[in-house]
C-alpha cells in the first residue's frame, strides 16, 4: 500500500533553515508529483509546491520563491523541502502528499505530517 | 494570486444535509477536489475530478460543478461528518494549486 513517512518534529530559532523529508514506499516513485502543503495552527491548508521525480523539476507557490527549495533522491524515494530564513509566521504542520494524474489535482496520499516550530 | 472562496462554517441536525460552496474564476477550466479533516490528523480526499468518489467513500458525499462554483453535498449527515472541509483546483494554467478557505462543518 502506497506510504508517505515523513521526519520527526523540528524546533528551530528565527533565521534558520529547516529541512523535511517525506519517504515514499508501495508505489513507483517516479510516477507521481510529490506536493508540500503546510498547515498553521488553526489555519487553513496552504500549497508551496510541488517537485516532479522525474527529473527534479519543481514549481514553487509564490508566496515562497526565494525561500524554498524541493529535491528528491531516487536511490531512496525521498523527496525533500527546504525552508530558509524561518521566521514565527512559518510555525506550521508540513505535509507531503502525491497526486497521480488520473485523479485530475487532486492528492489521494498525505505524509502523517511533521511540526515545525520556530521559536527564540 | 487565485483565491478560492467557501463559507467559514456550516451547521446542520443529524440526517439533514450539508451543502458547501467554493467559487473560483477558473473552476470552469480545472477540476475541483474536496478534503475532510479531522482535528490533529490529515486531510482525507473525498472527491475528485468534480464529482468522483474514492474507494472507501461514504456514497453519502456527492459533489457538482457549476460554473464558477462547486458545491460538496453530505446527504444525511452524521456526527462523525463533523470536521473542517476545503476544496482545491488550480489556477488557469493549471500549474499552481489552490485550497479553499475551508468549512466548518458542525453536526447539531
Amino acid at each position: 500500500q502506497v506510504q508517505l513517512v515523513q521526519s520527526g518534529a523540528e524546533v528551530k530559532k528565527p533565521g534558520a533553515s529547516v529541512r523535511v523529508s517525506c519517504k515514499a514506499s508501495g508505489y513507483t516513485f517516479n510516477s507521481y508529483y510529490i506536493h508540500w502543503v503546510r498547515q498553521a495552527p488553526g489555519q487553513g491548508l496552504e500549497w508551496m509546491g510541488r517537485i516532479d521525480p522525474t527529473s527534479g523539476t519543481t514549481t514553487y507557490a509564490q508566496t515562497f520563491q526565494g525561500r524554498v527549495t524541493m529535491t528528491r533522491d531516487t536511490s531512496t524515494s525521498a523527496v525533500y523541502v527546504a525552508l530558509s530564513s524561518l521566521r514565527s509566521e512559518d510555525t506550521a504542520m508540513y505535509y507531503c502528499a502525491i497526486s497521480p494524474i488520473i485523479m485530475g489535482h487532486a492528492f489521494d496520499h498525505w505524509g502523517q505530517g511533521t511540526m515545525v516550530t520556530v521559536s527564540a | 494570486s487565485y483565491e478560492l472562496t467557501q463559507p467559514p462554517s456550516v451547521s446542520v441536525s443529524p440526517g439533514q444535509a450539508a451543502r458547501i460552496t467554493c467559487s473560483g474564476d477558473a473552476l470552469p477550466k480545472q477540476y475541483a477536489c474536496w478534503y475532510q479533516q479531522k482535528p490533529d490528523q490529515a486531510p482525507v480526499l473525498v472527491m475528485y475530478k468534480d464529482s468522483e468518489r474514492p474507494s472507501g467513500i461514504p456514497e453519502r458525499f456527492s459533489a457538482s460543478s457549476s460554473g464558477t462554483t462547486v458545491t460538496l453535498t453530505i446527504s444525511g449527515v452524521q456526527a462523525e461528518d463533523e470536521a473542517d472541509y476545503y476544496c482545491q483546483s488550480a489556477d488557469n494554467s493549471g500549474t499552481y494549486q489552490v485550497f479553499g478557505t475551508g468549512t466548518k462543518v458542525t453536526v447539531l
